[in-house]
């Protein structure tokens, strides 16, 4: 089955600076990869996604990289605010439609 | 994207005894999953929920101790029968309403056993 890695499990920037997560996944059937934003108490929610045929794709401040090569894929936060704190997982589907998640990583933004 | 309903928010219960959590979906939806996710923890899928079917069990997981139903496309129960304190986590619906968008996920449910 699909194994997704993440990192790093935590992440702390000061509010401005930018933020890096990475995700790599195992099975090259995988063709769709969501990111997800869970706040404290809450269910995730989806901030982003990308498929299999699109190397990047930007939205506002949030950006998602793809390279199916090396099977790794990244979300990039800019200009971090402290609205941004929370754990983010990547995601990782292909032809089971039944999505494998990463650990999750914990970004903490210091004003 | 459809809208997930998830009862209850929470609950404390007594070990050895069942809990069923609800979950309710504003349109039919393809796929229904149910999660568990500990405190500050990633999401662990325990089974998808089949329509008119027994329930697909990840490995660790299983039927007599987690029985689901999903009597149509809108609905689907999952309870935890003969609760431990090992039990206590945040369980959660989730929902893909067609073969080519995201998952959606209910509010969860935070289950202590005492």
């Amino acid at each position: 089955g699909e194994n997704v890695e993440q990192h790093p499990s935590t992440l702390s920037v000061q509010e401005g600076d930018s933020a890096v997560i990475k995700c790599t996944y195992s099975d090259s059937a995988s063709n769709y990869f969501p990111w997800y934003k869970q706040e404290l108490g809450k269910r995730p929610q989806l901030i982003i996604d990308i498929r299999s045929n699109v190397g990047e794709k930007k939205d506002q401040r949030i950006a998602v990289t793809l390279n199916k090569t090396a099977k790794h894929f990244s979300l990039h936060i800019t200009e971090t605010q402290p609205e941004d704190s929370a754990v983010y997982f990547c995601a990782a589907r292909g032809g089971s439609y039944i999505p494998t998640f990463g650990r999750g990583t914990s970004l903490i933004v210091h004003p | 994207s459809a809208v997930i309903s998830q009862k209850p928010s929470r609950d404390i219960c007594q070990r050895g005894t069942s809990l069923t959590i609800q979950c309710q979906v504003d349109s039919q939806v393809t796929m229904m999953f149910w999660y568990r996710q500990q405190p500050g923890q990633s999401l662990t899928l325990i089974a998808t929920a089949n329509q008119g079917s027994e329930a697909t069990y990840e490995s660790g997981f299983v039927i007599d101790k987690f029985p689901i139903s999903r009597p149509n496309l809108t609905f689907s129960t999952l309870t935890v029968s003969n609760m431990s304190p090992e039990d206590s986590s945040i369980y959660l619906c989730s929902a893909v309403d067609n073969w080519n968008t995201e998952a959606f996920f209910g509010q969860g449910t935070r289950l202590t056993v005492v």
